[in-house]
């Protein structure tokens, strides 16, 4: 299958200041990119969903002015959580799907933890 | 009621036994049905995906979908220790031009020798 990679895979970091995790489609062009959150034990809630070249669109309670979505090009994504704090602490997974395709191909996921 | 139903488990069985796993769902709107294995502190892997009422085999692994009760199966034959994760049913429904993918909480499969 298609190979999705995020880099960090995993980040420690102080209350308020801001982390950037990488989405990669290494052998596909993701025209979609998808970011989810799992919280340990709990299914994956999706947080967004973005276009090649146009704003994300936010699933009702998520706060688009605190995870900055870019999907600047056809295999990167990112998601910048601002301000961090430790109820962000999480793991969050980036997904990707090729033009025309219905299935998403997960990337391994990076988890967060925010002291 | 939810959108998806999925046992959490845990499912713990022994080594050649076959795996049931369950989600039940209501919204008619989902037209593909999969089935995701995540093992612990790794994304989800794509199992297996089917868009109509019947059974779908692949190696160890048969899934069924049943729409007119809207009830979703993963079997898992000759169960080995290396299946022990976490199974997410997942459903693909399009929505406002794209596609979006909703996952059942996922069932705890833990395969002893």
């Amino acid at each position: 299958g298609a190979v999705v990679s995020q880099h960090p895979s995993w980040v420690i970091c102080k209350s308020g200041t801001s982390v950037k995790i990488e989405c990669r489609s290494l052998d596909f062009q993701a025209t979609t990119m998808f970011w989810y959150r799992q919280f340990p034990k709990q299914s994956l809630m999706l947080m967004a969903t973005s276009n090649e070249g146009s704003k994300a669109t936010y699933e009702q309670g998520v706060e688009k002015d605190k995870f900055l979505i870019n999907h600047a090009s056809l295999t990167l994504s990112t998601l910048t959580v601002t301000s961090a704090h430790p109820e962000d602490s999480s793991f969050y997974i980036c997904s990707a799907r090729g033009r025309g395709g219905e299935t998403q191909y997960f990337g391994p996921g990076t988890r967060l933890l925010v002291l | 009621q939810k959108e998806v139903e999925q046992d959490p488990g845990p499912l713990s069985v022994p080594e050649g036994a076959i795996v049931s796993l369950n989600c039940t769902y209501s919204n008619s709107a989902f037209q593909y049905f999969m089935w995701y294995r995540q093992y612990s502190r790794k994304g989800p892997e794509l199992l297996m995906y089917t868009y109509s009422s019947g059974n779908k085999e692949d190696g160890r692994f048969t899934a069924q979908v049943d729409k007119s009760s809207k009830y979703i199966s993963l079997f898992i034959r000759d169960s080995q220790p290396s299946d022990s994760a976490t199974y997410l049913c997942a459903f693909l429904m399009f929505s406002g031009g794209y596609n979006k993918l909703i996952f059942g909480a996922g069932t705890r499969l833990a395969v002893h020798p």
